[in-house]
């Protein structure tokens, strides 16, 4: 069975600049997760995904962050304009309707200078 | 609010020197508690969910209980290729919360 992918794997960026971030989850997998995770800490969900309806966005920065999960599958999730908090590592996980556990995807490491 | 604190942040091992590693949470309505394995550079990696008080899991050296309160990651004779950091999460609904997890080392 294939993982949840992400691309790219890394990314720097000036700040104020614009980036976005793509995922494929599991085939199947209704259930799509965006996670923030800052160096030294656990993650932290940004976005929750059930098809292509919002279920969980109460922590997502909305003045610069969206998401979106056209036709149910795959997700992007972009910055604009990126802060120099930002820099952190961005995990997508996908979780199919018999599973209890979440899968995750390498992640992409976001680096804002 | 779900809380969840990991504890000890860091913890260096011998090995073959076995510990346990610490996960207090407060959830209201508990679906279940998650430990993943997170190397560097990778996606946290799925190891055990727990959904009530007394149950117990098991996968090689590793052994994950579970009571009202907390829950502790026990690893026996450990090895290096053990060192990873270690996040515990709980879910309420469909929502996960993790931990910051406890950053493990074990030397040869």
């Amino acid at each position: 069975e294939a993982g949840v992918a992400q691309s790219p794997r890394y990314k720097i960026i000036e700040k104020r600049q614009s980036v976005a971030f793509w995922c494929n989850p599991i085939s199947g997998h209704a259930t799509l997760y965006w996670y923030q995770q800052i160096l030294g800490q656990g993650p932290k969900l940004l976005i929750q995904f059930q098809n292509n309806g919002v279920v969980d966005d109460s922590q997502l920065p909305k003045d610069r962050f969206s998401a979106e999960r056209l036709k149910g599958v795959d997700s992007t999730l972009k910055i604009q304009p990126a802060k120099l908090e930002d820099s952190a590592v961005y995990l997508c996980a996908s979780r199919g309707t018999l599973n209890t556990e979440a899968f995750f995807g390498q992640g992409t490491r976001l680096t804002v200078v | 609010e779900d809380q969840v604190t990991q504890s000890p942040e860091a913890l260096r091992l011998q090995e073959g020197e076995s510990s346990s590693l610490n996960c207090s949470y407060t959830v209201s309505g508990l679906r279940g508690l998650f430990w993943y394995r997170q190397d560097p550079g990778k996606g946290p990696e799925f190891l055990f969910t727990l959904y009530s008080a007394g149950e117990e899991k098991e996968k090689e050296r590793l052994k994950a209980t579970l009571t009202k309160k907390e829950s502790f990651l026990h690893i026996t004779a450990p090895k290096p290729e053990d060192s990873a950091t270690y996040l515990c999460a709980v879910r309420r609904d469909s929502t996960l919360t993790f931990g910051k997890g406890t950053m493990l080392l074990v030397s040869p």
